[in-house]
């Protein structure tokens, strides 16, 4: 299985900030996946990260709040742009049915 | 479209008796089920996944699940649980067309295994 690493791993940030998250995979892998957990419910997929190509993002998420890279076969990063308390969820990383620890994003 | 539902919010259970977590599935074709359990102020640990063979699956620390096609169902079970099995459980289907990694999962069933 992969090891799959974040950073951060928890943070606070002000409301209309961003926040880079990375992604850190000790395998080179084709796709990568940004899944998004609010308080108290199930994860949701944002976007499916290429190496190469743009990100594919699913309904309801879209590139200006969400960017993605995706420089090489082993990283990726998500941006939560102009953020808001809505925002606030736990964001992780997933390869081939695995998942990093997340990062536990908290908007005041 | 696929989709899982687990029915259940939370399941209460003695330490030592059997545990099931249910999960039933809606999906075209053969279906790829997985079930992760989720420890408080931690990522998402895989436990099983169901993709075909024996209807049985057995996964890590200790847990299997059945595979039942007629009753659309893949529960997970543990024959005897532990205080530390208490934790947020997910049924999970594999989005057909992708590869690994894109997802649907279930709503999450609380354990709470009580000593």
């Amino acid at each position: 299985s992969a090891v799959i690493s974040q950073k951060p791993s928890r943070d606070i940030c002000q409301r209309g900030t961003s926040l880079t998250i990375q992604c850190q995979v000790d395998s080179q892998v084709t796709m990568m996946f940004w899944y998004r957990q609010q308080p108290g419910q199930s994860l949701t997929l944002i976007a499916t990260a290429n190496q190469g190509s743009e990100a594919t993002y699913e309904s309801g998420f879209v590139i200006d709040k969400f960017p993605i890279s995706r420089p090489n076969l082993t990283f990726s990063t998500l941006t939560v742009s102009n953020m808001s308390p809505e925002d606030s969820s736990i964001y992780l990383c997933s390869v081939e049915g695995f998942f990093g620890p997340g990062t536990r994003l908290t908007v005041l | 479209a696929q989709s899982v539902a687990q029915p259940e919010d939370q399941v209460n259970v003695a330490e030592g008796n059997p545990l099931t977590v249910k999960c039933t599935y809606s999906v075209s074709g053969n279906p790829y089920l997985f079930w992760y359990v989720q420890y408080p102020n931690r990522g998402l640990q895989f436990l099983l996944k169901y993709i075909t063979g024996d209807n049985l699956v057995k996964g890590s620390y200790g847990f299997e699940a059945e595979f039942n096609k007629s009753q659309t169902s893949f529960h997970l079970k543990r024959p005897s649980a532990l205080v530390s099995d208490s934790a947020l459980y997910f049924c999970a289907v594999r989005v057909r067309g992708d590869s690994w990694g894109k997802f649907q999962f279930g709503a999450g069933t609380q354990v709470v295994v009580t000593p």
